[in-house]
């Protein structure tokens, strides 16, 4: 079965840092674009980074320069590392895959989401 | 930030047609493929339409997209109690490198 889950969530302090997992089952992580897509409560999606299956990543302006995207392809999982952050990055946290492995045409597989939140 | 403009509710009675539309730019709908996701209450969202059109297996062919330069729009016809949910938006922006969302619409069934 195609799942994505996600865990590293929790609550941390303003200027503090956090690391978010995405284990993925069924498909291969570094064959695929994956996304970080968050939710902060009560609002939209924001797309918050990708990195491509050759490796590229880019990130929203929202989070560039503090959050860094990458992939363990040993462990079939994906990360995002979260430093510096703020009360505006209080959101659920979703990973997601590319249906399609070089071109983005729509995200097909999500995780579950885990909850970030930025409290002193 | 929210980059492609939807309106924030849309509602209807069961069975009937409702339409949703997604306005953009050139970098973004005017460029690429648009994508639509329905999301239930606490749940993760789900791709509903991919490539301006297409269903993935198992999507009602109740639900349609449709794109015209830099707008697009998602139709539910025959509309049911299970369709109340947030409806989104999405494409890729070629100024940004990464996806634009809509600003979201609640749809809800009289």
């Amino acid at each position: 079965e195609v799942q994505l889950v996600e865990s590293g969530g929790g609550l941390v302090q303003p200027g503090g840092s956090l690391r978010l997992s995405c284990a993925a089952s069924g498909f291969t992580v570094s064959s695929n674009y994956m996304s970080w897509v968050r939710q902060a409560p009560g609002k939209g999606l924001e797309w918050v980074s990708v990195i491509y299956s050759g490796g590229r990543t880019y990130y929203a302006d929202s989070v560039k320069g503090r959050f860094t995207i990458s992939r363990d392809n040993s462990k079939n999982t994906l990360y995002l590392q979260m430093n510096s952050l703020r009360a505006e990055d209080t959101a659920v946290y979703y990973c997601a895959r590319e249906m399609d492995s070089s071109s983005p045409i729509g995200m097909d597989v999500w995780g579950q989401g885990t909850t970030v939140t930025v409290s002193s | 930030q929210s980059v492609l403009t939807q309106p924030p509710s849309a509602s209807g009675t069961p069975g009937q047609r409702v339409t949703i539309s997604c306005s953009g730019s050139s970098s973004n709908i005017g460029s690429n493929t648009v994508n639509w996701y329905q999301q239930l209450p606490g749940a993760a969202p789900k791709l509903l339409i991919y490539s301006n059109n297409q269903r993935p297996s198992g999507v009602p062919d109740r639900f349609s997209g449709s794109k015209s330069g830099t707008s697009a729009s998602l139709a539910i016809s025959g509309l049911q109690s299970e369709d109340e949910a947030d409806y989104y938006c999405a494409a890729w922006d070629d100024s940004l490198n990464g996806y634009v969302f809509g600003t979201g619409t609640k749809v809800t069934v009289l």
